[in-house]
């Protein structure tokens, strides 16, 4: 399968509801996971990140949980506003790689006012 | 956090001209930075690992010779799309690793249009 697979592809969901974005990675050796915010046209910017020492890591709103034995993270936007709308990325080292970051293929995410 | 500059952030070019792009760590070195194409509402493919002082190392399906890059210093990096086509016209975005926690900076990406 795909080093980091991202899903879903496409989210949407009303303004103060939660968001939940899941990625999958194949290295067992992955130990940093970090979630990438894109917004339309502009660079993306690191919103949270957790190495595999952790279980779980939280930011206000945000908050990422690491599943080691079953090699999955998740991104939890919690409250969600409109200016969350953007596309994210999570993104895993993968050694075939060279270790270098892998990116999932990206979630759009709408909230609706 | 640590900074990293693009330029030009939009290029357009005629067909069979060379382009390039610099990549610039405003405020710490980077012996490594790396190269990523992105397609519209696509994610971000690693092109290349450019490397301080020696040759860059591509990825598989990535050309070598229509993609040079050159590390000339710690702190700038350069892709030049040679012989551009409008199959090439893409996002291309550049990263570097911060010194202090190894997180990926990204620079502001650079649209190119070849027409």
């Amino acid at each position: 399968g795909e080093n980091v697979e991202q899903h879903p592809s496409t989210l949407s969901v009303q303004e103060g509801d939660s968001a939940v974005i899941k990625c999958t990675y194949s290295d067992s050796a992955s130990n940093y996971f970090p979630w990438y915010k894109q917004e339309l046209g502009k660079r993306p910017q690191l919103i949270i990140d957790i190495r595999s020492n952790v279980g779980e890591k939280k930011d206000q709103r945000i908050a990422v949980t690491l599943n080691k034995t079953a090699k999955h993270f998740s991104l939890h936007i919690t409250e969600t506003q409109p200016e969350d709308s953007a596309v994210y990325f999570c993104a895993a080292p993968i050694m075939e790689y060279g270790n270098k970051l892998v990116f999932g293929a990206g979630t759009i995410l709408r909230v609706k006012s | 956090g640590a900074v990293v500059s693009q330029h030009p952030s939009r290029v357009i070019c005629k067909s069979g001209t060379s382009v390039k792009i610099e990549c610039r760590s405003l405020d710490f070195q980077a012996t490594t930075m790396f190269w990523y194409r992105q397609f519209p509402k696509k994610s971000l493919m690693l092109m290349a690992t450019s490397n301080e002082g020696s040759k860059a190392t591509y990825e598989q399906g990535v050309e070598k010779d229509k993609f040079l890059i050159n590390h000339a210093s710690l702190t700038l990096s350069t892709l030049t799309v040679t012989s551009a086509h409008p199959e090439d016209s893409s996002f291309y975005i550049c990263s570097a690793r911060g010194q202090v926690t190894g997180e990926l900076f990204f620079g502001e990406g650079s649209r190119l249009t070849v027409l």
